[in-house]
């Protein structure tokens, strides 16, 4: 079946530091792919998707590109803040069949020291 | 728009007791879903509505859970009887998207936090 793979947590990074966050994918067909954040308390956002290959998702300064040849949808920012410190959920949906729920990774944890 | 609006938010319960659980999509989004959040996972669907039919629901634990969309709009989970390992967020979200179409947005609720003691 389809499932997602990131990267295990927590990421610990400074303030102005570089952002990646692996993700991997198994899926028949060509999924879309999406990036959902959690801030502390509140509930899941989307931050960015991409619904084909190449295409490139971007919100925020935080950008992930699709990339079919190695299955993989590694979310990155250039200089992350300490708001930015949530936890990040890798998330798709398959395109080949009728069932259309987001089908999520188990999340990686930022935290991001000033 | 309004959001996703879920109730309670939080909710003891003894196991073996019963608890349910209700969500108002955002209107006109004929497609809901119920996911289960365990803490430090990541979200994972229970069922799938499109308008008051049933999608998937072949992750739900059909013994003790059952959900239903009543004139296609509010939908309503029950536990019963609940356990120990059901202590976990549950979230709604609803979606535009039709079966078969790509890229419509899901809007996700706040969640009901579940303790089973």
């Amino acid at each position: 079946g389809d499932s997602v793979t990131q990267m295990e947590g927590p990421v610990t990074l400074s303030e102005e530091a570089f952002l990646t966050i692996n993700c991997t994918y198994t899926a028949t067909g060509y999924p879309s792919l999406f990036w959902y954040v959690q801030y502390p308390g509140e509930g899941l956002q989307l931050l960015l998707k991409a619904t084909k290959a190449d295409d490139k998702g971007s919100n925020k300064g935080f950008e992930a590109t699709y990339r079919k040849e190695t299955t993989s949808f590694h979310l990155e920012k250039g200089s992350v803040q300490v708001s930015d410190s949530a936890v990040y959920f890798c998330a798709l949906v398959p395109m080949d069949t009728g069932r259309r729920a987001l089908t999520f990774g188990s999340g990686t944890r930022l935290q991001v020291q000033p | 728009e309004a959001g996703v609006a879920q109730s309670p938010r939080y909710k003891i319960i003894e196991k073996r007791q019963s608890v349910a659980f209700w969500c108002n999509p955002i209107s006109g989004h004929a497609t809901l879903y119920w996911y289960q959040q365990i803490l430090g996972q990541g979200p994972k669907l229970l069922i799938q509505f499109q308008n008051n039919g049933v999608v998937d629901d072949s992750q739900l634990p059909k013994d003790r859970f059952s959900a239903e969309r009543l004139k296609g709009v509010d939908s309503t989970l029950k536990i019963q009887p609940a356990k120990l390992e059901d202590s976990a967020v549950y979230l709604c979200a609803s979606s535009l998207g039709r079966q078969g179409r790509a890229g419509y947005g899901y809007t996700f609720g706040s969640g009901t936090r579940l303790t089973v003691v």
